[in-house]
């Protein structure tokens, strides 16, 4: 019962590199999100995706890109890091269905661009 | 735009007492979900509470209590008899009826410290 798998837990870059973290669910669920955690504040949605093969802005995309090929799957890439990227990132997941669900999520990979 | 408010940046109780933290919201929607999720030192996000925005009864969860008032645009958490285990940082997070509950709004959070 593994939930939203996260991949790397921590990582190191250094600016201008490029990586891509990696979500996993096994809950089949339809909606994937990716946000990012700053000191002292709450979480801002970065890209989201309602179903495999799409993908959608949230209020912070720029300098990041998704993809979800897989349902089970959510990509979060970054073309060229910078230091403003150093942050916690965090990969949820929840239901399609007629009423609202919680959001589920991962267990938040530690980034750091210097 | 949505926005939700949680004043209290940081608070310090000693064990047993009780604890009340604040979250205040804005939205044009006039149906909506809030949210409660804690995150102890370990950094994992834990859900607590949905409240739809049609459904102003209170609810207990054990030492958890929840008062959403919809007049003052409120959903205020209450912790009683409070433990070091409740430390950890809080957030109240706001969504609209017919998206998901992941693309939400978030409060800056509010960090709960509970002393022996």
């Amino acid at each position: 019962n593994a939930g939203v798998t996260q991949t790397p837990k921590f990582r190191v870059l250094k600016t201008g590199q490029s990586m891509t973290l990696l979500c996993a669910q096994d809950m089949n669920h339809e909606y994937m999100y990716w946000y990012r955690q700053d000191p002292g504040m709450g979480l801002r949605l970065i890209h989201y995706s309602v179903g495999e093969g799409t993908t959608a802005k949230g209020e912070v995309p720029d300098g990041y890109n998704v993809s979800r090929l897989k349902k089970q799957n959510f990509l979060l890439g970054l073309e060229s890091a910078a230091p403003s990227q150093t942050s916690v990132y965090f990969c949820a997941s929840s239901r399609q269905t007629g009423t609202n669900t919680e959001a589920f999520f991962g267990q938040g990979t530690r980034l750091t661009v210097v | 735009a949505q926005k939700v408010t949680q004043a209290q940046t940081e608070i310090s109780v000693v064990e047993k007492e009780d604890v009340t933290l604040d979250c205040v919201y804005e939205t044009r929607d006039t149906t909506y979900y809030l949210f409660w999720y804690k995150q102890p030192p370990s950094g994992e996000l834990v859900f607590l509470i949905r409240r739809n925005s049609f459904d102003e009864q209170n609810e207990i969860s054990g030492r958890y209590s929840w008062n959403f008032q919809k007049s003052t645009s409120s959903f205020n958490f209450t912790i009683t008899a409070s433990q070091v285990v409740d430390s950890a940082v809080y957030f109240c997070a706001l969504s609209e009826m017919g998206t998901n509950a992941g693309k939400s709004t978030f409060g800056d959070g509010t960090t709960l410290t509970v002393k022996p």
